[in-house]
Order: structure tokens, then C-alpha cells, then sequence
């Protein structure tokens, strides 16, 4: 199975803040790598698709990167509304595979 | 509206058994592949199960968590996808969601999941 290790666990920063979660896949994944966000009580939704594809909707200050087995989600300039929890997934073997969780907090 | 709508979550004892569905609307579900996807109480995601369109066989997929006692099936004339699990434990104990995917593809979107509580 490919293990996907997100990090950090818990990021705490501020609104207007640059910040980056990583997830390294155990094994080279290709392009096969989405990102999602939950917020409380919802279902997650998929930010990025394809490591650098921007789901439609979804606004410009989120960007995807990385290749092989390294990987980084980057949100340009908080908003309010990104506090939540940020999980990336790996879809190129099965199982299919979810890094474990990163929960961004307000500081 | 692309939309996938799970129900058939309770409260079940270990060792038994519980039948989910998934309703989906706003596509033509025939054409994709379709996920499981579950997230115990306060814990991450997991990926339970897929199941291929019938271009592909119907075939199927399992995390080792819940082969041979899970069973992913589908109703194309019916729009909806179902999730029968047998032989429930406690660590099964998660909302459920489904979710529309494709071949070497991501989940979306997902449904509003339903909680399946597995206790005596």
C-alpha cells in the first residue's frame, strides 16, 4: 500500500497568512494526487485534482505542486473561510489512499 | 446538479449487518465508477471501496480494513449505489460517504455521508 504522510498535523496561523501543508506518498504516485477541505460536521470537497488542477469554484489563492513523491498544497492569502481541515489522497494504485489530516487553526 | 445523496445509517449491533444506498442525480451514473469512502468519529479519511461502470465490468475494489465483509453493488436503472456490510465491529463505527470517481480518478463530489454506529 502507498502511505501518504501529511505535514504538519496542526498549522495555526492568521488571516492574510501565507502557509503550505506537504504530503510525501511512500512510493512515486505520477500526476495521481487530489487535495481536499472539510470543514465541521461536512463532507469533504476537492480543491485540486491532477497535483496542480484547480477544481472549478475554487478560488486562485490555492495552488498545487510537486511531483514524484512530494507534494504541497499552498494557500496564497488566508481567508476566514479556510479554516478547516485539509486532507491530501493519492488515486494512482489501490488502495486508494488519504494522507492523514492537517487542521488549520486561527492564531 | 451533480449531487450523490447516501441513507440507510443507524445503530447496529457487532456481528450484524446494515445496508447503505447512495442516490445520484445530475449525471449520467452509468458512465462512472463510484466510491466509499469512511471517517470514524474525530479521525481522518479512509477509503473503503470502488466499484467500476459496466464498460469495465462492474468490477470492484476493497481496502483490506473490510474485504470479504463488505460488499459494494450498483443499480445503473436506478441511479444508486449501494454498500452492504456484514459482520460489522465496533472500529466500523464512521460516517459513510459515497462519492462519483473514475478511472485514475479523484472523488467528486461526496454526498453528506451517513453514520453507521456499530454497539451492543
Amino acid at each position: 500500500d502507498i502511505q501518504m504522510t501529511q505535514s504538519p498535523s496542526t498549522l495555526s496561523a492568521s488571516v492574510g497568512d501565507r502557509v503550505t501543508i506537504t504530503c510525501r506518498a511512500s512510493q512515486t504516485i505520477s500526476s495521481r494526487l487530489a487535495w481536499y477541505q472539510q470543514k465541521p460536521g461536512k463532507a469533504p470537497t476537492v480543491l485540486i485534482y491532477e497535483v496542480s488542477s484547480l477544481q472549478s469554484g475554487v478560488p486562485s489563492r490555492f495552488s498545487g505542486s510537486g511531483s514524484g513523491t512530494e507534494f504541497t498544497l499552498t494557500i496564497s492569502s488566508l481567508q476566514p473561510d479556510d479554516f478547516a481541515s485539509y486532507y491530501c489522497q493519492q488515486y494512482n494504485s489501490y488502495p486508494l489512499t488519504f494522507g492523514q489530516g492537517t487542521r488549520l487553526e486561527i492564531k | 446538479e451533480v449531487q450523490v445523496v447516501e441513507s440507510g445509517g443507524g445503530l447496529v449491533q457487532p456481528g450484524g449487518s446494515l445496508r447503505l444506498s447512495c442516490a445520484a442525480s445530475g449525471f449520467t451514473f452509468s458512465d462512472y465508477y463510484m466510491d466509499w469512502v469512511r471517517q470514524a468519529p474525530g479521525k481522518g479519511l479512509e477509503w473503503v471501496g470502488r466499484i467500476r461502470n459496466k464498460a469495465n465490468s462492474y468490477t470492484t475494489e476493497y481496502a483490506a480494513s473490510v474485504k470479504g465483509r463488505f460488499s459494494i453493488s450498483r443499480d445503473d436503472s436506478k441511479n444508486s449505489l449501494y454498500l452492504q456490510m456484514n459482520s460489522l465491529k465496533t472500529e466500523d463505527t464512521a460516517v459513510y460517504y459515497c462519492a462519483r470517481s473514475g478511472s485514475y480518478s479523484w472523488c467528486d463530489p461526496w454526498g453528506q455521508g451517513t453514520l453507521v454506529t456499530v454497539s451492543s
